[in-house]
């Protein structure tokens, strides 16, 4: 079964990009055989999708980020990118990374990794 | 968007007892499309049920979904403490799908 990691830097200063990586291990996010995805969590909040991607390049993003964020797939590193911009105080969540169970977007989460908090402060 | 309407907020009940919780769709989610996901503090959401009504692998059958269209519900038998967790619904019928506020369930 897959593993996937994210990594990145725990404080943004405001108005600036986060960025974020996630490793996947044993499985590889050039198969064609799923999509993946980013979904956010505001301290002592609910669940927030971002946007997924699949191999080629496809994307959908949620309407509310669309203007800020970029999702793609590193095919060298087998890793996952989340790239948001001009990030204010309402971006500080914990950011996880996830396989859909299918090549669709319309397919649910099986495998999520642990999430990072990423702050958003000067 | 379809937005997703969880309740109630929260739940507490005694061991042994069993959960109701509801997910209200604002439009209809085809093809049942829905999943049910268990967050413990501290860790990553887990699958329990998706389209609407089938178990993930390893999930006790304590668990069990259902509903159609605009309304769904995840039923949770026989209580126990490790039930303890805030479960959130998911429609993935519209892409990238969105999520209830989720229900807290406690334990008396």
């Amino acid at each position: 079964q897959p593993q996937l990691q994210e990594s990145g830097p725990g404080l943004v200063k405001p108005s600036e990009t986060l960025s974020l990586t996630c490793t996947v291990s044993g499985g590889s996010v050039t198969s064609q055989n799923y999509y993946w995805g980013w979904i956010r969590q505001p301290p002592g909040k609910g669940l927030e999708s971002i946007g997924n991607v699949f191999y080629g390049g496809t994307t959908y993003y949620s309407a509310s980020l669309k203007s800020r964020v970029t999702i793609s797939v590193d095919k060298s590193q087998n890793q996952l990118s989340l790239k948001l911009r001009s990030v204010t105080a309402a971006d500080t969540a914990v950011y996880y990374c996830a396989r859909h169970w299918r090549a669709s977007p319309r397919s649910h989460f099986d495998y999520w990794g642990q999430g990072v908090l990423v702050t958003v402060s000067s | 968007e379809i937005v997703l309407t969880q309740s109630p907020g929260t739940l507490s009940l005694s061991p042994g007892e069993s959960a109701t919780l509801s997910c209200r769709a604002s439009q209809t989610v085809g093809a049942g499309y829905l999943a049910w996901y268990q967050q413990k503090p501290g860790q990553a959401p887990r699958l329990l049920i998706y389209d609407a009504s089938i178990r993930a692998a390893g999930v006790p059958d304590r668990f069990s979904g259902g509903g159609s269209r605009t309304d769904f519900t995840l039923t949770i038998n026989r209580l126990e403490g490790e039930d303890v967790a805030v479960y959130y619904c998911q429609q993935y019928d519209t892409s990238p799908g969105t999520f209830g506020r989720g229900t807290k369930v406690d334990i008396k």
